[in-house]
C-alpha cells in the first residue's frame, strides 16, 4: 500500500498569511495526488485533482504542485472560511489512500 | 445539480450487520464509478471501496475485505455498502462519493454521510 504523510499536521496562521502543506508518498505516483478541504460536520471538497488541477468553482489562491512523491497545497492569502482541514489522497493504485490531514487554525 | 443520499447508518452491536444505501441525483449514475468513505471520530480519512459503473469490478480495503460488500442498481441510481461483522474499528461516519468515470480518481461530489456506531 502507498502510505501518504501530511506535514504539518497542524498550523496556525492568520488572514492574509500564505501556507503551504506538504504531502510526500511512500512511492512515486506520478500526479496522480488530489487535495480536499473539509470543516468541521461537513463532507470533505475536492480542491485539487492530479497535482496541480483546480476544481470548478475554487478559488484562484489555491494551487497545488509536485510529481513523484513530494507534493504542495499553497493557500496565497489566507481567507477566514479556509480554516478547515485539508487532506491529501492518491489515485495511482489501490487501495486508494488519504493523508493524516493537516488542520489549519487562527492564529 | 448533483446529489447524494447516505441512509442507514445508526447503532449496532458487535459481530452485527448494517446495510447503506446512497440515493444519486443530477448526473449519468451509470457512467460512474463510486466510491463509499470512512472517517471514524476524530480522525482521518479512509477509502471503503468502490464499485465500477457496471458493476463488474470492485475493490476494497484490506480491513473490510470478506465483511462487506459493495453493490448498486443503476436503474434506481442507487449505491449500497452490506457491513458484516461489524467491530469497534468500523463506527465511523460513512461517505458516498462520485468516483472517476475513467483515468485516475478523484471525489468530486460526496454525500453528507451517516453515521454507523458499533457499540454494546
Amino acid at each position: 500500500d502507498i502510505q501518504m504523510t501530511q506535514s504539518p499536521s497542524s498550523l496556525s496562521a492568520s488572514v492574509g498569511d500564505r501556507i503551504t502543506i506538504t504531502c510526500r508518498a511512500s512511492q512515486s505516483i506520478s500526479s496522480y495526488l488530489n487535495w480536499y478541504q473539509q470543516t468541521p460536520g461537513k463532507a470533505p471538497k475536492l480542491l485539487i485533482y492530479t497535482a496541480s488541477n483546480l476544481q470548478s468553482g475554487v478559488p484562484l489562491r489555491f494551487s497545488g504542485s509536485g510529481s513523484g512523491t513530494d507534493f504542495t497545497l499553497t493557500i496565497s492569502s489566507l481567507q477566514p472560511e479556509d480554516f478547515a482541514s485539508y487532506y491529501c489522497q492518491q489515485s495511482h493504485s489501490g487501495p486508494l489512500t488519504f493523508g493524516g490531514g493537516t488542520k489549519v487554525e487562527i492564529k | 445539480e448533483v446529489q447524494l443520499v447516505e441512509s442507514g447508518g445508526g447503532l449496532v452491536q458487535p459481530g452485527g450487520s448494517l446495510r447503506l444505501s446512497c440515493a444519486a441525483s443530477g448526473f449519468a449514475f451509470s457512467s460512474y464509478w463510486m466510491s463509499w468513505v470512512r472517517q471514524a471520530p476524530g480522525k482521518g480519512l479512509e477509502w471503503v471501496a468502490n464499485i465500477k459503473h457496471d458493476g463488474s469490478q470492485k475493490y476494497f480495503v484490506d480491513s473490510v475485505k470478506g465483511r462487506f460488500t459493495i453493490s448498486r442498481d443503476n436503474a434506481k441510481n442507487s449505491l449500497y455498502l452490506q457491513m458484516n461483522s461489524l467491530t469497534a474499528e468500523d463506527t465511523a461516519v460513512y461517505y458516498c462519493a462520485r468516483d472517476k468515470i475513467s483515468g485516475p480518481t478523484n471525489f468530486d461530489y460526496w454525500g453528507q454521510g451517516t453515521l454507523v456506531t458499533v457499540s454494546s
